[in-house]
């Protein structure tokens, strides 16, 4: 069965960077892109970019260019997120989620960073 | 890219129908054939439960529908039961490899 399991909790001081792991189990991974989507507390989801799990090709929302980094391993499965410069508004539950005919049909657990001096 | 609107709250009585509307333009719902919704329940991750304005992965009930109307898609939950009351959002395509999510709405079963 497909599974995606993220990395855990993260509590980071503003200016910090914060890199968070998501490893595909259950298909094969390069078949299928990695999106990335957060969710602020009480408020709604947030598309953040995407990965081309096969060739490494991102593309991001305007909103995070040159903050954000995507990245995969595809000898471990595993899809990468990175966020620089981070401030309280990013204060978050970072989601990633397959990629299938333009849905996102599986997602990870979702990983709260908590940015906080 | 501006977020989808969604209506922040929808409500009907078990057994009743309830529909959900999310409005784009012309570059995201209205451009693709694409938009898909997704159910989240508190402290869950979303689900996706239509995908290609109306088509449902399996295991989702049949009484969830989906559909489109120019630059406006609705989710139709018809038959509301007690379990359905979540938060919905919708997703479309919006050009260039970026997608969109709608606000959301919080399903209340009364």
């Amino acid at each position: 069965q497909v599974q995606l399991v993220q990395s855990g909790a993260e509590v980071k001081k503003p200016g910090a960077s914060v890199k968070v792991s998501c490893k595909a189990s259950g298909y094969t991974f390069t078949g299928y892109n990695m999106h990335w989507v957060r969710q602020a507390p009480g408020q709604g989801l947030e598309w953040m970019g995407r990965i081309i799990s096969n060739s490494g090709g991102t593309n991001y929302a305007q909103k995070f260019q040159g903050r954000v980094t995507m990245t995969r391993d595809t000898s471990i499965n595993t899809s990468y997120m990175e966020l620089s410069s981070l401030r309280s508004d990013d204060t978050a539950v970072y989601y990633c989620a397959r990629g299938n005919n333009y849905a996102f049909d599986y997602w990870g657990q979702g990983t709260l960073v908590t940015v906080s001096s | 890219q501006s977020a989808l609107t969604q209506p922040p709250s929808a409500s009907g009585s078990p057994g009743q129908s309830v529909t959900i509307s999310c409005t784009g333009t012309s570059s995201d719902v209205g451009g693709y054939n694409y938009v898909s919704w997704y159910q989240q329940h508190p402290g869950k991750a979303p689900k996706l439960i239509i995908y290609e304005v109306s088509r449902r992965p399996s295991g989702v009930p049949d009484r969830f529908s989906g559909s489109k109307s120019g630059n406006t898609a609705s989710l139709t939950v018809s038959g509301l039961q007690a379990e359905d009351e979540a938060d919905y959002y919708c997703s479309s395509p919006a050009g260039s490899h970026n997608w969109v999510f709608g606000g959301g709405t919080k399903l209340t079963a009364l």
